[in-house]
């Protein structure tokens, strides 16, 4: 079976500019989570979605915005770019109840806001 | 707000040798898992050990085990005969069960395996 992946790997962007990474779970998979991670905060929960619902939602401002389709696929979406965006995002599949399944990572997508 | 707490930012071990990494947490539930991941430098992050908390007995897989002490709110993670290919960024983290999906973070801990 594939494992999580993220599209792309790598990104640079300018202050003020939007950013759509996106992530593909791994087949079967229905719950997917968005994590950023910075050197100074570490990991943070972003948000979940699970049957192109939106479950949870993290502690970050409407700037950072998700959305998953009907193959489980999602997409999250930063507007308006600062530099404290700059980070490692990373995305996670699991079958479906975070605390009651294994969830997966993709390899992340490194975004550099200059 | 659940937090969890790594204390050692750093840590060495020789090869073949046992290192034990220390995690805290805050909470005020009593139903919650706990993890381990651990994030080698291709940064994919994997799950090491999952440990429910109205389980009494400690998760072991393999050469990983935990020392989960409900009461003192701690979970450590002992690693047995280090390997090289242990060295990696280890997070402890935690998620309450039957709410929401978020699982809290520890900052980590940076494994150093010398051969």
């Amino acid at each position: 079976k594939a494992g999580v992946t993220q599209t792309p790997r790598y990104l640079i962007k300018t202050r003020g500019q939007q950013v759509t990474l996106s992530c593909s779970p791994i087949s079967g998979h229905r719950s997917v989570s968005w994590y950023q991670q910075t050197p100074g905060q570490g990991l943070q929960f972003l948000f979940e979605y699970f049957s192109e619902t939106q479950r949870n939602k993290g502690n970050f401002p409407g700037r950072f915005s998700g959305r998953q389709f009907s193959n489980s696929r999602s997409e999250m979406n930063v507007s308006t770019l600062e530099l404290g965006d700059s980070a490692l995002y990373l995305c996670a599949s699991s079958l479906d109840r975070v605390y009651d399944n294994e969830q997966f990572f993709g390899p992340g997508t490194r975004l550099t806001v200059l | 707000a659940q937090t969890v707490t790594q204390s050692q930012p750093e840590m060495s071990v020789q090869e073949a040798e046992t290192v034990t990494l220390s995690c805290t947490y805050d909470t005020s539930e009593s139903d919650y898992y706990l993890f381990w991941y651990k994030q080698p430098p291709s940064r994919q992050m994997i799950l090491v050990i999952r440990q429910e908390a109205y389980k009494q007995q400690n998760a072991t897989e393999n050469r990983f085990s935990v020392n989960f002490q409900k009461a003192a709110k701690s979970f450590s993670l002992k690693i047995s005969d280090s390997q090289l290919g242990d060295a990696a960024m280890y997070f402890c983290a935690y998620i309450r069960q039957g709410g929401s999906e978020k699982l809290v973070f520890g900052k980590g801990t940076k494994l150093t395996v010398n051969p």
